[in-house]
């Protein structure tokens, strides 16, 4: 399966600790961006890398969220101090860059669960 | 702020019955569309790129077409495996790389 993979699928944590979740874009792909998704709402953006450069984050990125992308290869993001409100599917996507608009690719997502 | 709505909210059709998807939206400067299909627990699935009014895509029973305003997701015969949520963005470019969702369309095809 060459598409984009997450790492856990699913997380249950007590509130307060951190987490950490992993991306593998597709291979050929140097864009990578983190979405969180509420149940009933669509994707909100987190976060946009190309390579190893995080270019753009959200203002829904508190500082209690940090993201990286060594290498330019894969990607992880922590969130520290976890919270109720926290609670969502966190969305990984991958493209390719170039002028033209390219589509991205979603993985399966992780299912943050925080008690 | 790029802003899309999608209508209706649900929409319950029985095995073979046509209808259409909306998504309305509002944007600076549009340079890509995207329709998106989304089961139960799982990632977006990528349909569809429109990049300018008129144009139209076709993959198997879905047709997207797109206007200066709106774009449609039409379902011709739809069958019961294409009961998911569907996903409309946008991508405007303006100093960003992000997509702005509309909330989405849950589909239900009735045997």
């Amino acid at each position: 399966d060459t598409g984009v993979s997450q790492d856990p699928r699913h997380k249950i944590t007590k509130r307060g600790q951190n987490v950490t979740f992993r991306c593998d874009p597709i291979s050929e792909h140097n864009r990578l961006y983190w979405y969180r998704q509420t149940l009933g709402q669509g994707p909100e953006f987190l976060t946009y890398f190309q390579n190893e450069a995080q270019l753009e984050k959200s203002r829904l990125l508190s500082d209690r969220f940090s993201a990286e992308r060594p290498k330019g290869s894969f990607s992880t993001l922590e969130i520290q101090r976890t919270e109720q409100g926290d609670s969502a599917m966190y969305l990984c996507a991958s493209s390719l860059a170039g002028t033209a608009v390219r589509e991205q690719y979603f993985g399966p997502g992780t299912r943050l669960t925080v008690t | 702020e790029d802003q899309v709505t999608q209508s209706p909210e649900a929409l319950r059709l029985q095995e073979g019955e046509s209808s259409s998807l909306n998504c309305s939206y509002t944007v600076s400067g549009l340079r890509g569309l995207f329709w998106y299909r989304q089961d139960p627990g799982k990632g977006p699935e990528f349909l569809f790129t429109l990049y300018s009014a008129g144009e139209e895509k076709e993959k198997e029973r879905l047709k997207a077409t797109l206007t200066k305003k709106e774009s449609f997701l039409h379902i011709t015969a739809p069958k019961p495996e294409d009961s998911a949520t569907y996903l409309c963005a946008v991508f405007s470019g303006a100093g960003s790389y992000q997509l702005t969702f509309g909330k989405g369309t849950k589909l239900s095809v009735i045997p």
